[in-house]
């Protein structure tokens, strides 16, 4: 059964960058599928942040692109999201998630982490 | 951008009845490239749906789907204790892929 777990700090301050870890069981990330992020806000609900493929392909929100990083980490089977330049708007519960098979849909999900913005 | 709009947003229901959800896209959604997701507070959403009526593994046959173009609907037959939730739908036919807002199914 494939299974992903959130990590990284609660809280950051405005105008600092976000950085979360996904640690992935039960499939390696190096065998195919993308690989992303989903946020949860009050404001604007589910929000899909982007995706990335082993091979290097990526998918990113257009309204979010500029400040977005994702990556691959194969030896450690987990992959990351850097959100730059975070301000209140961005406070959210953050998903990890693995894009299904034949569409742009998520088969798999983590259970979420909230970041919350302040400082 | 495809805005998907559900309703109603609260569907409050015994175990046992029938429930309906509504899904519906601000354009067309093409190739039916529709999903639904069942989601509980504090655990990984699920995949329930995706191309508008094909069930992922291991779903329930009492979960289906049906709809084309603007009208989606998820369909869930006799509702079992633990289907009380919230659920979302998502278009992956047009980039930025978007969510609706959410219906939560409660126990009435």
């Amino acid at each position: 059964q494939v299974q992903l777990q959130e990590s990284g700090p609660g809280l950051v301050k405005p105008s600092e960058t976000l950085s979360l870890t996904c640690s992935v069981s039960g499939y390696s990330i190096s065998s195919g599928y993308y690989w992303g992020w989903i946020r949860q806000s009050p404001g604007k609900g589910l929000e899909w942040i982007g995706s990335m493929y082993h091979g290097g392909n990526t998918y990113f929100n257009p309204s979010l692109k500029s400040r977005v990083t994702i990556s691959l980490d194969t030896s450690k089977n987990q992959f990351s999201l850097k959100l730059s330049s975070v301000t209140a708007a961005d406070t959210a519960v953050y998903f990890c998630a693995r894009k299904g098979t034949s569409g742009w849909f998520l088969d798999y999900w983590g259970q979420g982490t909230l970041v919350t913005v302040s400082s | 951008e495809i805005v998907l709009t559900q309703s109603p947003g609260t569907l409050s229901l015994s175990p046992g009845e029938r429930a309906t959800l509504s899904c519906r896209a601000s354009q067309s959604v093409s190739s039916s490239s529709l999903a639904w997701y069942q989601h509980k507070a504090g655990q990984a959403p699920r995949l329930l749906i995706y191309g508008a009526s094909s069930r992922a593994t291991g779903i329930p046959d009492r979960f289906s789907g049906s709809g084309s173009g603007t009208d989606f609907t998820l369909t869930i037959s006799r509702l079992e204790p633990e289907d009380f939730a919230v659920y979302y739908c998502q278009q992956y036919a047009s980039s930025p892929w978007t969510f609706g807002q959410g219906t939560k199914v409660e126990i009435k």
